[in-house]
């Protein structure tokens, strides 16, 4: 079964700076990879999505992730931090009927003045 | 904007009773999804449907029953709510063209 592991459940860095949240699923087949952010009391909003083709995506809000197939890593990256990045972020492994997507337990960003 | 809703958003309920959580979604999606959301978990499928009257399990569906008699509105009960499922749940549609999820607000179930 796929699964998907964020190593870093807390992240603060300053606005301005850049970020990179990670990623590492564990899949057999070809995964389908997303990410997500909540903000506090809502819901799950899309980023970006990875199916195929080119291995950097470019998603909403300036982000983009870079998908590593040797690495089975899916990196969240964002060169300049604003204050309203700050989130809860989560990683998810799919497959191509997608009926059991897994979650990463999620990645909280606090952004410093 | 995926066009879901989720009743009621929140709930407090005591141990032992009946509940049911909705979801409707405005689209005509023939996928929907429950999911629940606990700290250090992410979120959890627990059961979904891939049309009228057809549903499957997740992940964690013990304790859950679903039910989808209309194409709109997927129904998530717990016939016999316990402590361990005071939780967040969001309900999710699947595009028509696409193998991304969209997530509805979350109805946050507090029992006592």
């Amino acid at each position: 079964a796929q699964s998907v592991t964020q190593p870093d459940i807390h992240i603060t860095v300053s606005e301005g700076a850049s970020l990179e949240l990670r990623c590492n699923y564990s899949y057999g087949a070809t995964p389908y990879l997303f990410w997500y952010v909540q903000s506090p009391g809502q819901g799950l909003q899309l980023l970006l999505k990875y199916f195929s083709g080119d291995t950097l995506v470019q998603g909403i809000k300036g982000f983009e992730a870079e998908f590593k197939r040797s690495q089975s890593s899916f990196n969240l990256r964002k060169p300049s931090v604003h204050w309203s990045d700050a989130a809860e972020y989560f990683c998810a492994v799919g497959s191509l009927n997608n009926n059991d997507m897994r979650f990463g337990a999620g990645t909280r960003l606090t952004v410093k003045p | 904007d995926a066009g879901i809703t989720q009743s009621p958003r929140h709930k407090v309920t005591e141990t032992g009773t009946p509940v049911t959580l909705r979801c409707h979604q405005t689209e005509n999606h023939r996928y929907m999804y429950w999911y629940r959301q606990d700290p250090g978990h992410g979120l959890r499928l627990i059961h979904y449907s891939y049309g009228v009257k057809d549903t499957d399990k997740g992940e964690v569906s013990d304790g859950y029953s679903v039910s989808r008699s209309k194409t709109e509105d997927f129904l998530l009960t717990l016939e016999s709510a316990t402590s361990s499922q005071t939780s967040v749940y969001f309900c999710a549609i699947k595009g028509q063209a696409t193998y991304e999820q969209y997530f509805g607000p979350g109805t946050r179930l507090t029992v006592t």
